[in-house]
């Protein structure tokens, strides 16, 4: 199975502020990369796909980069309802894995 | 817009079966894959397996000897069943669709879960 291993496990932060989350696949995955926003309670979101194509609907502040086997999810400008679990997804080959997730906490 | 609506046991004991089901309601099963995956308490996602409108399946093999999924299209709504649950089973269970997009090259697709459902609780606890 292909490890996601995400960096870090939690941050904290203001809002306004960037904020810069990593995802290491245990080997290439091309850009086979998802990113997914989850809040307490609630199903995961998808905001990016394909490494770095934004899902209709998700704002701009959100970017994705990478391939291979390092990626990197950027929230630009940090907003109140952006605190919550972030996490990386390989879809490259299955079992389709997950990293264990980074949670953004208000500093 | 597509949604999806799930039900089944939130409480089993263990060596008991989970059953869960996952209705798609505002779409057809067809031309996707549905997929199981889940979160135990605290930790990070885990996918299960999944399945098409025609019953053809990719799984993870640390579970496919305990996992059955299935389909019902006259129904539009897919299953899980996980056999002989001991309290390493306990999670938030979640159905989801694996969507696809052509790539800019147009040469293969990206995949990525893209319409969810709400989750049910599975505690597993004698």
């Amino acid at each position: 199975d292909i490890q996601m291993t995400q960096s870090p496990s939690s941050l904290s932060a203001s809002v306004g502020d960037r904020v810069t989350i990593t995802c290491r696949a245990s080997q290439s995955i091309s850009s086979h990369l998802n990113w997914y926003q989850q809040k307490p309670g609630k199903a995961p979101k998808l905001l990016i796909y394909g490494a770095s194509s934004l899902q209709s609907g998700v704002p701009s502040r959100f970017s994705g980069s990478g391939s291979g086997p390092d990626f990197t999810l950027t929230i630009s400008s940090l907003q109140p309802e952006d605190f919550a679990t972030y996490s990386c997804q390989q879809t490259f080959t299955t079992p389709w894995t997950f990293g264990q997730g980074t949670r953004v906490e208000v500093k | 817009q597509v949604q999806l609506q799930q039900w089944g046991a939130g409480l089993l004991k263990p060596s008991e079966t989970l059953s869960l089901s996952c209705a798609v309601y505002g779409g057809s099963l067809s031309d996707y894959y549905w997929s199981w995956i889940r979160q135990p308490p605290g930790k990070g996602l885990e996918w299960i397996e999944e399945i098409n409108h025609s019953g053809s399946t990719n799984f993870n093999p640390s579970l496919k000897s305990r996992v059955t999924v299935s389909v019902d299209t006259s129904k539009n709504q897919f299953s899980l069943k996980l056999t002989s649950v001991t309290a390493a089973d306990t999670a938030v269970y979640y159905c989801a669709r694996r969507g696809r997009s052509k790539t800019i090259i147009g040469d293969y697709y990206y995949h990525y879960m893209d319409v969810w459902g709400k989750g049910i609780t599975v505690t597993v606890s004698s």
